[in-house]
């Protein structure tokens, strides 16, 4: 089966910090990625997106890098503030239907 | 617009009962993917429907069952509850195949 993995488990950064959260992925086949952030009770919120033709992708205050090569997957939050506390997930996804596979997840804390 | 939308929130039931979660997805989307969500297992891939045909099925026993209606909505049902069901189930629209999703909040079945 699939596996997506996450570095760390935890992570805590200090506001206005950056953050970088880490993925590996096992499918080399893989080409679509997505970063989804999950508050407690609530369900994952989409971040960001990138398909496996780019090594990365900005968006606000986001930027998602792709390293094909090593079969990782970073996701940078720039300016860090406390609402960004939460767990990441990436997610990976191989031809075509929309089955993703979804790594463990890294919690991010914030400290003011 | 009206995001993803999942009935009931909670759900409690007793063991070899039968559930039903319910799914609306946002206005246009036709693909619907189910998720379980459990702290040992994490983000578990049940289905994905697309135009009322099942189009991938996760490794879930044949207790799980879903299906789309001709509006998009979807249902899931759990038959014979065990324990182990206990999970957040989360759905998923997406407007195509090959996007990413919008999660609804999802439903937190407890079985006792």
């Amino acid at each position: 089966g699939e596996s997506v993995g996450l570095h760390l488990p935890t992570l805590s950064v200090q506001e206005g910090d950056n953050s970088i959260i880490n993925c590996a992925y096992s499918n080399s086949a893989s080409d679509y990625f997505i970063w989804y952030k999950q508050e407690s009770g609530k369900g994952p919120q989409f971040i960001i997106d990138i398909r496996s033709n780019m090594d990365k992708r900005q968006g606000q205050r986001v930027t998602v890098l792709l390293n094909k090569t090593v079969k990782h997957l970073s996701l940078q939050i720039a300016a860090t503030q406390p609402g960004d506390s939460a767990v990441y997930f990436c997610a990976e996804k191989t031809g075509t239907g929309n089955q993703f596979y979804f790594g463990t997840g890294t919690s991010l804390t914030v400290i003011p | 617009k009206a995001g993803v939308t999942q009935t009931p929130r909670y759900l409690i039931k007793t063991r070899g009962q039968q559930v039903t979660l319910s799914c609306s997805p946002i206005s246009g989307h036709r693909s619907v993917s189910w998720y379980q969500q459990t702290p040992g297992q994490g983000l578990q891939f049940l289905f994905e429907y697309f135009s009322e045909t099942q189009r991938n099925k996760g490794n879930f026993p044949g207790r799980f069952s879903g299906r789309q209606f001709s509006n998009s909505r979807s249902e899931m049902n759990v038959s014979t509850l065990e324990l182990g069901d206990s999970a957040l189930y989360l759905c998923a629209s997406s407007l195509s195949l090959n996007y990413g999703y919008t999660f609804g909040s999802g439903t937190r079945l407890t079985v006792v």
